[in-house]
């Protein structure tokens, strides 16, 4: 079957860093995608992950290893207007390549 | 005006009734899709679609339709709604492998 994987929430203080795993189980694999969505919104594009290593837009940045099944978004000086969720997602090859997406991590950013 | 927009926005229905939810979008993009949004359980997807004349199921199609009436549409139908159908609906299009998803800005649904 078909799954990603990534914590429920996680808490963290205005301009720490915090990294938000995503682990995924899927029949093929063309890439990992991230979504930003605040309380309930229309889910909006950060990054995608093709290849291994890491990608950097600005304070966020996000890793794959294909070989580990494995990719992470990393948030940078954290603000208040980081708190939302944030989901993974995976096109998920084979003959249909559709766009799966994780469970969802709630950061709440404290001041 | 939005790229991706949803129709209605809100919306409550009684147990057994049809509903109907639309999405059109002017982002000339060939995929289209519709999820369910349900606390705890992310982003599940229900059906999609990659040119008029593809529908795919996704995760969770039982008790949904649709229909792809042009590029830029695309219907999510409940046949018969049930209370277990409550939950924020979302239509996404995107242009490709590897390329960003747009997503409307929901239907919050309500069954009865």
């Amino acid at each position: 079957g078909q799954s990603l994987e990534q914590p429920s929430e996680v808490t963290a203080v205005e301009g720490a860093i915090v990294q938000i795993n995503c682990t995924y189980q899927t029949s093929g694999f063309y890439g990992l995608s991230w979504y930003q969505q605040h309380d309930g919104g229309a889910p909006t594009f950060l990054s995608y992950n093709a290849l291994d290593g890491l990608e950097e837009t600005g304070r966020f940045s996000s890793f794959l290893s294909r070989s580990d099944s494995y990719g992470y978004l990393l948030l940078q000086e954290l603000q208040m207007k980081d708190s939302a969720s944030y989901f993974c997602a995976v096109e998920d090859g084979g003959a249909t390549n559709k766009l799966i997406f994780g469970t969802g991590t709630l950061l709440a950013v404290q001041p | 005006d939005a790229d991706v927009t949803q129709t209605p926005r809100n919306r409550i229905t009684k147990t057994g009734k049809r509903i109907m939810l639309e999405c059109s979008q002017t982002k000339g993009h060939d995929r289209m899709y519709w999820y369910r949004q349900d606390p705890g359980l992310g982003l599940r997807l229900i059906y999609y679609s990659f040119d008029v004349k593809d529908i795919n199921k996704g995760e969770i199609s039982d008790g949904y339709s649709v229909s792809r009436q042009a590029q830029a549409k695309f219907s999510l139908s409940l046949e018969s709604a049930i209370p277990n159908q409550t939950a924020l609906y979302f239509c996404a299009t995107s242009d490709g492998v590897g390329t960003e998803a747009f997503f409307g800005q929901g239907t919050r649904l309500t069954v009865v």
